[in-house]
């Protein structure tokens, strides 16, 4: 079964601190992972996925498969990034899984 | 190009009632999803059409029923409302791709409230 757990339901960060938001999943085959980010009154888009190791908005996300983990991470918090995430799985069928998120917000 | 349209945006219902959630997608894409959005739940599928013609249950089937139209259209249906099927529901479309990859494009949601 598919299952991706994020541990915190809210995230509160200063501007300019650093931020990581936690995800765990479980998959007993090779899976990929996604980042979801739902901006105030906006709709739910993708943030960024792990087979692309790219950047975006400042944010990465790293695989570690030995604690099955796929955290995001940017090192210096900005007002823009409150928001809700989500962490996302899919195991090879035509279906994505999603964790039950995390809300972001940024103190100034 | 609208992208992901859904249809109501809102809607209030008694117990009982019966509603359909349209959605319809101009992007050419062959999967589509209804995903239910509820506070410390995330979002958790109801149901998928990996292609036209073809649907299959997710996580949180009961109570709803689906109808895969065409390729552009995935309809969500509420056969008799119940308060726990107040929620935010979300269609969405993936382009199609490999299997299991690719990126979800999502429609605006529709609150529903069961009294």
């Amino acid at each position: 079964a598919q299952r991706v757990t994020q541990p915190e339901k809210l995230l509160s960060v200063f501007k300019g601190a650093p931020v990581e938001l936690k995800c765990n999943y479980s998959y007993s085959g090779s899976p990929e992972l996604f980042w979801y980010v739902q901006y105030s009154r906006q709709r739910l888009q993708l943030l960024l996925r792990h087979i692309s190791r790219e950047s975006i908005k400042g944010f990465t996300a790293d695989l570690n498969k030995g604690e099955t983990s796929f955290h995001l991470k940017k090192p210096f918090a900005q007002e823009e990034d409150s928001a809700m995430y989500y962490c996302a799985l899919s195991g090879g069928a035509q279906k994505l899984v999603f964790g039950q998120g995390t809300r972001l917000t940024i103190n100034p | 190009n609208a992208g992901v349209t859904q249809t109501p945006k809102f809607q209030v219902l008694k117990t009982g009632q019966s509603m359909t959630l349209q959605c319809a997608q101009d992007m050419n894409h062959n999967s589509m999803y209804w995903y239910r959005q509820d506070p410390g739940m995330g979002l958790r599928l109801i149901y998928y059409s990996a292609s036209e013609g073809t649907t299959d249950k997710g996580e949180v089937p009961n109570g709803y029923n689906v109808s895969r139209l065409n390729k552009r259209e995935f309809s969500l249906r509420l056969e008799s409302a119940a308060p726990s099927q107040t929620s935010v529901y979300f269609c969405a479309s993936k382009p199609p791709g490999t299997s299991g990859t690719g990126e979800l494009f999502f429609g605006e949601g529709s609150r529903l409230t069961v009294l």
